[in-house]
């Protein structure tokens, strides 16, 4: 089973400013990974495929790179709407799985 | 568009079982395999397995494996997902999301295990 490790846990951000979430895999998954919002009581929200590809609708401030075992999710200019908790999830190999999470709060 | 509409939540004793249904509209049912994954509360997204609704194949998640059965009825357009002896831990909201990179999730189903 591939091993997902977000950093850090939380991050404290200022509206407007930039905020930068890591995200390792034990292993080499070449560009399959996503990026998901999850707010209190709502359902995950899709962010980013193949490590870059932005989800339909998803603003241009959300961006994904990386490749092989390192990632990295970036919002330019933090939003109200934006503080929740952001998960990366690898599809490269089953079973499927999950970073532990990163809360984005308000600083 | 597209739209994946699941049952309420439930309540369960240790031991029992419980089926969490999935009603999907707006797009080809047969055509998009059905993932599950579940959220413990206050915790981290698992996922649980897919199930291919063209042809009812199925692979499960090791950790699952024995416990989950996930069904269609392509008829009426949902797909099941079946937990059965149930434990404390497995009270979590249960997701149903299309087909991989999951941009379409339902709204998700809490179910209770307590005694």
């Amino acid at each position: 089973e591939i091993l997902m490790t977000q950093s850090p846990a939380t991050l404290s951000v200022s509206p407007g400013e930039r905020a930068t979430l890591s995200c390792r895999a034990s292993q080499i998954i070449s560009t399959d990974l996503a990026w998901y919002q999850q707010k209190p009581g709502q359902a995950p929200r899709l962010l980013i495929y193949g490590a870059s590809t932005r989800a339909t609708g998803i603003p241009a401030r959300f961006s994904g790179s990386g490749s092989g075992t390192e990632f990295i999710l970036t919002i330019s200019s933090l939003q109200s709407e934006d503080f929740a908790v952001y998960y990366c999830l690898q599809y490269d190999n089953e079973p499927w799985t999950f970073g532990q999470g990163t809360k984005v709060e308000i600083k | 568009q597209v739209q994946l509409v699941q049952s309420g939540a439930e309540l369960r004793k240790p031991g029992a079982s419980v089926k969490v249904s999935c009603k999907a509209s707006g797009y080809s049912f047969i055509g998009y395999y059905m993932h599950w994954v579940r959220q413990v509360p206050g915790q981290g997204l698992e996922w649980m397995g897919w199930m291919n609704p063209d042809s009812g194949g199925t692979n499960y998640a090791q950790k699952f494996q024995g416990r989950v059965t996930m069904t269609r009825d392509t008829s009426i357009r949902t797909a099941y997902m079946e937990l059965s002896r149930l434990r404390y831990d497995d009270t979590a909201v249960y997701y149903c999301a299309k087909d991989l990179p999951w941009g379409h999730w339902g709204q998700g189903t809490l179910v209770t295990v307590s005694s």
